[in-house]
């Protein structure tokens, strides 16, 4: 079965310091897509990135950055120098062909706590 | 664009009562779904639509029906409210231009945040 684990619940750092989300992610099939989402204290969801599974180089936009490890089955999430704006809850979501109802499946997500 | 919207955002709901959850899209999406949000649970998908006259069921159906008369709206229908359906729901789109609507970044609406007492 396609499963997404963030096993941090919730992390907090002081500004400026440099912070990694987790997500593992499991799946028997060989072509899939792994995206991240922020969720911001206001509620919408916004969508961060995209990769899909033929594509393990790493993604940079800024101070956020992204490592697709696919031997380790992770889809980690970097943002360096961070900011009290980057406050906001994370998901990681895999979408998986093998999966007939088009879902994607999410994590838990993990909640960044940003402090000045 | 407004891309996607929800009506209402916040609704109070006795067990037992019945509502409609409005959701609409105007970027000719073909895909559009709902979700439910409970704490640490992260989304869940209630059900889904990949165009109008076509709807199923996703991880978490039973309570809720849905509809898709148009391309751009899919409201959701709570039947019967149960303390159980309180909840965020978030209603999504997406285009298909990778093959699955799924693997495309999906455009979320605000949220209806509702209670039932």
């Amino acid at each position: 079965a396609q499963k997404v684990t963030q096993a941090q619940t919730e992390i907090s750092v002081v500004e400026k310091e440099d912070v990694t989300l987790d997500c593992v992610y499991e799946t028997r099939d060989t072509t899939y897509y792994l995206f991240w989402y922020k969720q911001p204290p206001s509620g919408e969801l916004v969508f961060l990135i995209r990769r899909n599974s033929f594509d393990e180089q790493n993604e940079i936009s800024g101070r956020y950055s992204w490592n697709f490890q696919k031997s380790t089955s992770s889809f980690n999430f970097t943002i360096t120098a961070s900011q009290v704006v980057d406050s906001a809850v994370y998901f990681c979501a895999l979408s998986d062909p093998m999966d007939s109802n088009y879902q994607l499946i999410w994590g838990a997500g993990t909640k960044l706590i940003i402090k000045p | 664009n407004a891309g996607v919207t929800q009506t209402p955002k916040f609704q109070v709901l006795k067990t037992g009562q019945s509502m409609t959850l409005q959701c609409a899209q105007d970027m000719n999406h073909e895909y559009m779904s709902w979700y439910r949000q409970d704490p640490g649970m992260g989304l869940r998908l209630i059900h889904y639509s990949v165009g109008a006259g076509i709807t199923d069921q996703g991880e978490v159906p039973n309570g809720y029906n849905v509809s898709r008369s148009t391309t751009e709206d899919f409201p959701l229908r709570l039947l019967s409210a149960a303390p159980s359906q309180t909840s965020v729901y978030f209603c999504a789109s997406s285009n298909g231009t990778s093959g699955s609507p799924s693997y495309n970044e999906q455009f979320f609406g605000p949220g209806t945040r509702l209670t039932v007492l």
